[in-house]
């Protein structure tokens, strides 16, 4: 399968826990983005990435989150200190240079801040 | 500010009725458009897209959306409902400044055999 894969699938943390999880584009894809999703709501904008720079990133977006693609391939997102209204599926996209095209989804990482 | 709105959580239609998932936007410039579905425990895919050009654009499993400037809409339409088009659909808009994409809340769309 030459999808967008996202790992962990699932992670359940204690609140004050660092997480992190990884995603892994389509590989001819430089676009790559990351997203937010809570139960009963559209995916909302976090960062984005063209190859290895993060030219993009929401105002909403804690001090909390970071974000990486260091070779311009894989990306992780970073969550230091981890909150109970971290919970939520995070979500990781790719698309090819132009932002005309479309995003390729992946499944997401489920997080429970408990 | 730019958004994206879905004004129905939830549409039902029979199977074989022609169905429509509205959605409006807000965004300053020309709009790219985006139709995405999401099934149960799936990753969010693509159906169709207005970027410019025909407003009445075509797309996977025979969905059409008819991009309305003057109304600010871009809906979602099928002439004839499949019980296996039951999902979540999402509406998405980026405006012609910047790369950020704007998702509506959703449609539930649920088709009764």
């Amino acid at each position: 399968d030459t999808g967008v894969s996202q790992n962990p699938r699932h992670k359940i943390t204690k609140r004050g826990q660092n997480v992190t999880f990884r995603c892994d584009p389509i590989s001819e894809h430089n676009r790559l983005y990351w997203y937010r999703q809570t139960l009963g709501q559209g995916p909302e904008f976090l960062t984005y990435f063209q190859n290895e720079a993060q030219l993009e990133k929401s105002r909403l977006l804690s001090d909390r989150f970071s974000a990486e693609r260091p070779k311009g391939s894989f990306s992780t997102l970073e969550i230091q200190r981890t909150e109970q209204g971290d919970s939520a599926m995070y979500l990781c996209a790719s698309s090819q240079t132009s932002s005309y095209n479309e995003q390729f989804f992946g499944p997401g990482t489920r997080l429970t801040v408990l | 500010a730019q958004s994206v709105a879905q004004p129905e959580d939830q549409v039902n239609v029979a199977e074989g009725n022609p169905l429509t998932v509205k959605c409006t936007y807000s965004v300053s410039g020309n709009p790219y458009l985006f139709w995405y579905v999401q099934y149960p425990n799936r990753g969010l895919q693509f159906l169709l897209k207005y970027i410019t050009g025909d407003n009445l654009v075509k797309g996977s499993y025979g969905f059409e959306a008819e991009f309305n400037k003057s109304q600010t809409s871009f809906h979602l339409k099928k002439p004839s409902a499949l019980v296996s088009d039951s999902a979540l659909y999402f509406c998405a808009v980026r405006g012609n400044t910047g790369n950020q994409f704007y998702f509506g809340t959703g449609t539930s769309l649920t088709v009764i055999p």
